[in-house]
């Protein structure tokens, strides 16, 4: 079965400053889609960030950009200038490409951005 | 475009009682997903609806189910609430089964 790991439950970066989250994944599947989703304290989850397994090339949307080590199974969120506004809970999630099943999720980070 | 929207926001029971969640995917959107979200147990995935047939089913007992309407609409049930019921219900959104999800702003349940 498919898991996916982050293995900080909580990290901190100064407004302007650059953080990394960092996120794990096990799966014996070569198709797949891996996400990173924000929760905000609305608590509605935005998407944030896409990344197809067959793409070498890193996804970035603006300050967001991924880190995706297929061989290592590695899947890290660096936010660039963070803002205030980045403060929220940060999910790694990982669905198949290639057959019908859930959507899978670690268990978030909790980002703290301060002034 | 409009986003998943779910109905309704915030909702109050008691014990015994049951309740019904709204979801409305993305216009196009076929496939509609719920997940159950409580401090204790993080995101935990309830079932998975695409054109009108439930195509994946989480670990909950059978107090819940859910449908889905020929819109795409889809509906939650959960009969004899429970006070560990209590939890934020995110429905999300997808064009296949495969694609990316999109989530509502959730519905948050209080069971008293």
């Amino acid at each position: 079965a498919q898991t996916v790991t982050q293995s900080q439950p909580e990290m901190s970066v100064q407004e302007a400053e650059t953080v990394t989250l960092s996120c794990t994944y096990d799966t014996s599947e070569s198709d797949y889609y891996l996400f990173w989703y924000k929760q905000p304290p609305s608590r509605q989850m935005i998407l944030v960030i896409r990344q197809e397994a067959y793409k070498q090339q890193n996804a970035t949307e603006n300050r967001f950009s991924v880190n995706f080590q297929k061989a290592a199974k590695s899947f890290s969120l660096k936010i660039s200038d963070s803002q205030l506004g980045d403060a929220a809970m940060y999910f790694c999630a990982y669905r198949s490409a290639s057959r019908t099943d859930k959507l899978i999720f670690g268990t978030g980070t909790r980002l703290q951005v301060f002034p | 475009k409009a986003g998943v929207t779910q109905t309704p926001r915030y909702l109050i029971k008691t014990r015994g009682q049951q309740v019904t969640l709204s979801c409305s995917p993305i216009s196009g959107h076929r496939s509609v997903s719920w997940y159950q979200q409580t401090p204790g147990q993080g995101l935990q995935f309830l079932f998975e609806y695409f054109s009108e047939t439930q195509r994946n089913k989480g670990n909950f007992p059978g107090r819940f189910s859910g449908r889905q309407f020929s819109n795409s609409r889809s509906e939650m049930n959960v009969s004899t609430l429970e006070l560990g019921d209590s939890a934020l219900y995110l429905c999300a959104s997808s064009q296949g089964l495969v694609e990316t999800q999109y989530f509502g702003p959730g519905t948050r349940l209080l069971v008293l």
